[in-house]
Order: structure tokens, then sequence, then C-alpha cells
């Protein structure tokens, strides 16, 4: 059970790039999740989604966009890379959206754009 | 809206110390409410949890308490060890069943 799985660990963008985080969860669960942390700041939630073909708008999903084909998988897009999407990103999974619902975190995709 | 407020680290304690590390929130109604530790170079992962006010949450030695009076949820460990180093998230359920989190408090243990 490898539980949540990101790639890659790192990545360097130039200005106006475009990438793919990878995000998959073998869990079977039916809630996704992406947020990012800003050096010193809390993770704030880009995306979300509550099952395939399901996908919502967070805090944060200006210059992103995300899809969710199957259970397992929900990559997020970023199509002009700026230098403000310099971040760690965290997806996560649940069970359930309801409250008191433990999240499964992967370990973090680090991405600089210069 | 809601939001978490933490104690800013870093925290730099000795091994065997008594360790606070603050947490108040601001939420309409009663939300749940968690702690999250992350080790160096490794994802989040839930420490501890509390769904409703004066729950108390426990695990690995840490302890947190729902207080609805005070709207806080302290994270306390009576004797920390250097495998305590990592960061400290405290968080709360968010409407669409995503976490909102404080900043995070960095914890280093010295043997």
């Amino acid at each position: 059970n490898a539980g949540v799985t990101q790639t890659p660990k790192f990545r360097i963008l130039k200005i106006g790039q475009s990438m793919t985080l990878q995000c998959t969860q073998d869990m079977n669960h039916n809630y996704m999740y992406w947020y990012r942390q800003d050096p010193g700041m809390g993770l704030k939630l880009i995306y979300y989604s509550v099952g395939a073909g399901i996908t919502d708008k967070g805090e944060v999903p200006n210059g992103y966009n995300v899809s969710r084909s199957t259970t397992e998988d929900f990559p997020l897009r970023l199509e002009l890379a700026a230098p403000s999407q310099t971040s760690v990103y965290f997806c996560a999974s649940s069970y359930s959206g309801l409250a008191g619902s433990e999240q499964f975190f992967g370990p973090g995709t680090r991405l600089t754009v210069l | 809206g809601n939001s978490v407020t933490q104690m800013e680290g870093p925290v730099t304690l000795s091994e065997e110390a008594f360790l606070t590390i603050n947490c108040t929130y601001t939420a309409t109604g009663y939300p749940s409410l968690f702690w999250y530790v992350q080790y160096p170079g490794e994802g989040l992962q839930l420490l501890l949890k509390a769904t409703k006010a004066d729950d108390k949450g426990s695990n690995k030695g840490f302890e947190a308490t729902y207080r609805k009076e005070t709207t806080s949820f302290h994270l306390e460990k009576g004797s920390v060890q250097v495998s305590d180093s990592a960061v400290y998230f405290c968080a709360l359920g968010g409407s669409q069943g995503n976490l909102i989190f404080g900043k995070g408090t960095k914890l280093s243990v010295k043997p």
C-alpha cells in the first residue's frame, strides 16, 4: 500500500513553461485535494475533487487546472508558469469529506519558477 | 472566514523538556480540529484530532483538548524526544471537506 504518491519531487521551470504534477492514491478514496505551501505559510487549497469526473475550485485556483478521470489519479496542470507559483505542492486524499475525516498526504513536489 | 493561528517558531527544546504549541481558531460553528506533523522530507501525517468541544485527542504522548470557550487546541507533550523534531501544523475542517491550516511550528529537540 503506497498511499499517496507524487511526481516529480523537484522541478525547475522557466516563466511561461507548462507542466503537470502527478498524484496517485491506492486507497480507493473518493476525495482528493491539491494544496500549496509557501515559505512560512500554512497550506492553501488549490482544487479538490469529490469523485471521478467532479472537480471544484479551492481558495487559490488561478493559474492551475485539474482533471479527475479515475478514482486513483488527480493531476494538477500549470499552463503558463509564473514566479508566484514557486511553492511546495501537496496532494492529499480522504475516504470522505465529513468533518473529522483524516487526510493522507503525499511527500510533496517542490517547484521553482525562474 | 475560518482561520487558524498558531505559535510561530522555531522552537528549540532539550530532550525531556515540556512542549506546548499554542493554536487558536476562528470559525462559525464547531469544526473538527487537527494536529498534523511533517517530518523532514516527508508528507504531513495526522497526529491527533478532536471532533467536538471538550474532546481530548492523544497520540504518541501528545495531547490537545478542544476548548470552545477559548477557541483553542493547544498541543502538549510532557517529555519530548529528539525524534519529535518536525514541523507541527494545527488545522480545522473546512466546509469543502478540506483542511484550513496554520502556518506551522518547527520544533527542534536537542539531546
